[in-house]
């Protein structure tokens, strides 16, 4: 079974700041990590993802994630924020005998100018 | 391609009414799915179709039922609405099946039930 725990339903940070949204997941199987966001009154749009291979995985819009097996743990950072990336965001789970997303509650970022 | 689209946007129902919510994909994908998004809750899975004439149900597949006859076309039906049916409802659609490859969503149907 899968599950993802986001930790901070909120998070605010100022416009040039870091950016540091958290995830840690189970999983019995190998997992595939994902992390999408959604914009006010849109769907979700891929940011990243982890399959196999290089654990620092780099994703659009200057996001990356690194995949940490020994922390279960698969945080997102921004080294710069930017007021565009006020949005919902997501991080999700699946395993690989099946595409079914197990998602996590969302962290809404917040920029301050 | 205009990927994944759903309609309609907004659909307000009263308690015992039933509907379709229609999803379509025109990237020949196999995998298609529907999710339901509430405050708090993030995304949960109702059905989901690994191809044409196949479906399966998700975490929460209660009071909704599916079907797949096209590659393209995954509808969602309510059969007697409830007010806990009420949430944002997305399709998401894959290339391949295996838990690697990315989803792709539609831009949501928002419900309400009165």
């Amino acid at each position: 079974a899968q599950s993802v725990t986001q930790l901070g339903s909120h998070v605010s940070v100022s416009e040039g700041a870091l950016v540091l949204l958290r995830c840690n997941y189970s999983s019995s199987v190998p997992p595939y990590l994902f992390w999408y966001v959604q914009y006010p009154n849109q769907g979700l749009q891929l940011l990243l993802k982890y399959t196999t291979g290089a654990t620092l995985v780099k994703g659009i819009n200057g996001f990356e994630a690194e995949f940490k097996k020994s922390e279960t743990s698969f945080h997102l950072t921004k080294p710069s924020a930017h007021m565009s990336d006020a949005a919902e965001y997501f991080c999700a789970v699946s395993g690989t005998g099946a595409n079914n997303l197990f998602f996590g509650t969302g962290t809404r970022l917040t920029v301050i100018p | 391609n205009a990927g994944v689209t759903q309609t309609p946007k907004f659909q307000v129902l009263k308690t015992g009414q039933s509907m379709t919510l229609q999803c379509a994909q025109d990237m020949n994908h196999e995998y298609m799915s529907w999710y339901r998004q509430d405050p708090g809750m993030g995304l949960r899975l109702i059905h989901y179709s690994v191809g044409a004439g196949i479906t399966d149900q998700g975490e929460v597949p209660n009071g909704y039922n599916v079907s797949r006859s096209t590659t393209e076309d995954f509808p969602l039906r309510l059969l007697s609405a409830a007010p806990s049916q009420t949430s944002v409802y997305f399709c998401a659609s894959s290339s391949g099946t295996g838990g690697k490859y990315e989803q792709y969503f539609g831009p949501g149907t928002r419900l309400t039930v009165t």
